[in-house]
């Protein structure tokens, strides 16, 4: 069975601080993990995935997440936050064929000025 | 270029009322096709699925239904509506490449059951 859990219900930063938002996750397949962001009242947007090539995983706005599997583990981080970033976030566990995906109950994320 | 079309964007309804939610998608063919609910608060859960027209799963008991009359049209219904089916409504569509699917979601309905 596969399941997610994101460790922080809220993270607050100040601007120009490093973001870090955790997601561990538990699958008995060689899973593939996203991570989305959601604006207030918008769609889900794709930031990054990692889908067993590289671990170190590069995605949009300058986020990245590192898969760790020893520690089943899948962070999100970015070196330097931005206002713009202030939204919630959710990491996703997905099996082949992405019928079985599990989101994380989310995390918000506050950027103060 | 591949988009998504939720409508309508916002609705509010009488509990015991019938919904209709419409979800269209652009630039792609056969593409699997995913009904969320996201409540107040809460994560998103996936609510129906569907490889092709016609061929709609269930992930939860509920009130409501779904239906992909046209290969780009899912659909979310019900008959009489609860308090409870208050929440966000996203729709998102994937194409199955391996193990890479990528689910790509809608602008949202926002639901809000009176």
């Amino acid at each position: 069975a596969q399941s997610v859990t994101q460790l922080d219900s809220h993270v607050s930063v100040s601007e120009g601080t490093p973001v870090l938002l955790r997601c561990n996750y538990s699958s008995s397949y060689s899973p593939s993990l996203f991570w989305y962001v959601q604006h207030p009242n918008k769609g889900l947007q794709l930031l990054l995935k990692y889908t067993s090539a590289a671990t170190l995983v590069k995605g949009i706005n300058g986020f990245e997440a590192e898969f760790k599997k020893s520690e089943t583990s899948f962070h999100l981080t970015k070196p330097s936050a931005h206002m713009s970033d202030a939204a919630e976030y959710f990491c996703v566990v997905s099996d082949t064929g992405g019928f079985k995906t599990i989101f994380g109950a989310g995390t918000r994320l506050f950027v103060k000025a | 270029s591949q988009t998504i079309h939720q409508w309508p964007a916002t609705l509010v309804q009488p509990v015991g009322s019938p919904l209709s939610l419409e979800c269209t998608v652009e630039g792609t063919s056969n593409p699997n096709l995913y009904w969320y609910r996201q409540a107040a608060g809460r994560g998103l859960q996936l609510l129906f699925y569907s490889v092709g027209i016609g061929q709609i799963s269930s992930e939860v008991p509920q009130n409501l239904s779904a239906s992909r009359p046209q290969d780009r049209q899912f659909i979310l219904s019900s008959k009489k509506l609860l308090l409870s089916d208050s929440g966000f409504y996203l729709c998102a569509w994937s194409i199955e490449s391996g193990s890479t699917d990528t689910q790509y979601f809608g602008p949202g309905t926002r639901l809000t059951v009176l």
